[in-house]
């Protein structure tokens, strides 16, 4: 079955704005956590939410986590041309991390 | 910051050729995984380590690879024959425990097999 399912696959948004990116996924999980990636390079850990937890806040990032739905949403306020990047969520279970397809986020000046 | 590294950041073989990348996790870690992404495609699960022993393993994961801690710094993945679809950027990561602890991800090294 397939998890960490983003949507949606591209948005672009003006600087300033809020960005809202959203996971699903299928099976039980201990956690999810959700990773930046910039063209070509490698995953930034942006953060983690564990299956007991409804949200969390680390900076400008905001993620909530229904586990009754088995969705998530990471919310970036005031959003920033440096913003721009792939975005996973990426579902824990044992000891592996499931990712999605990912999100492009384009952040035009 | 402490970070994971990788080497190499770039690897060209031959199929059917023998390639070792390498990793040097975070040094308070105790659990270290090998991911893949093929260009395009998700970053796939390949293997998690813990205590000199695979914890858990994908199906990709098969007799072609292997994942060895030579010594206290480096965890290894050795691609014993690649082959054309191996050609991805392979990623280290490692993390203090598991389950709801994160796993910190190296930069990648981009295995192109010819």
């Amino acid at each position: 079955s397939q998890q960490g399912e983003e949507d949606p696959q591209a948005l672009s948004i003006q600087e300033g704005e809020n960005a809202t990116m959203n996971c699903s996924y299928k099976t039980s999980i201990n956690n999810l956590q959700w990773y930046r990636q910039n063209s070509g390079r490698g995953l930034v850990h942006l953060i983690l939410i564990r299956s007991n937890e409804r949200e969390k806040h680390s900076g400008r990032l905001r993620v909530t986590l229904d586990t009754s739905k088995k969705s998530s949403s990471l919310l970036i306020t005031a959003s920033r041309a440096a913003d721009t990047a792939s975005y996973f969520c990426a579902t824990g279970a044992n000891s592996k991390l499931t990712f999605g397809k990912g999100i492009t986020l384009s952040v035009r000046p | 910051e402490p970070e994971v590294t990788q080497t190499p950041s770039h690897q060209v073989t031959q199929m059917g050729q023998e390639v070792i990348l390498r990793c040097v996790p975070i040094s308070n870690h105790l659990y270290f995984y090998w991911y893949r992404q093929i260009l395009g495609q998700k970053v796939e699960f390949l293997v998690s380590f813990y205590n000199n022993e695979i914890s858990e393993k994908s199906e990709i994961f098969d007799d072609q690879f292997s994942v060895e801690r030579p010594d206290g710094s480096n965890f290894t993945l050795k691609i014993r024959s690649t082959k054309l679809e191996d050609s991805a950027m392979y990623f280290c990561a490692s993390s203090e425990w598991v389950d709801y602890n994160e796993q910190f991800f190296g930069p990648g090294t981009r295995l192109t097999v010819l």
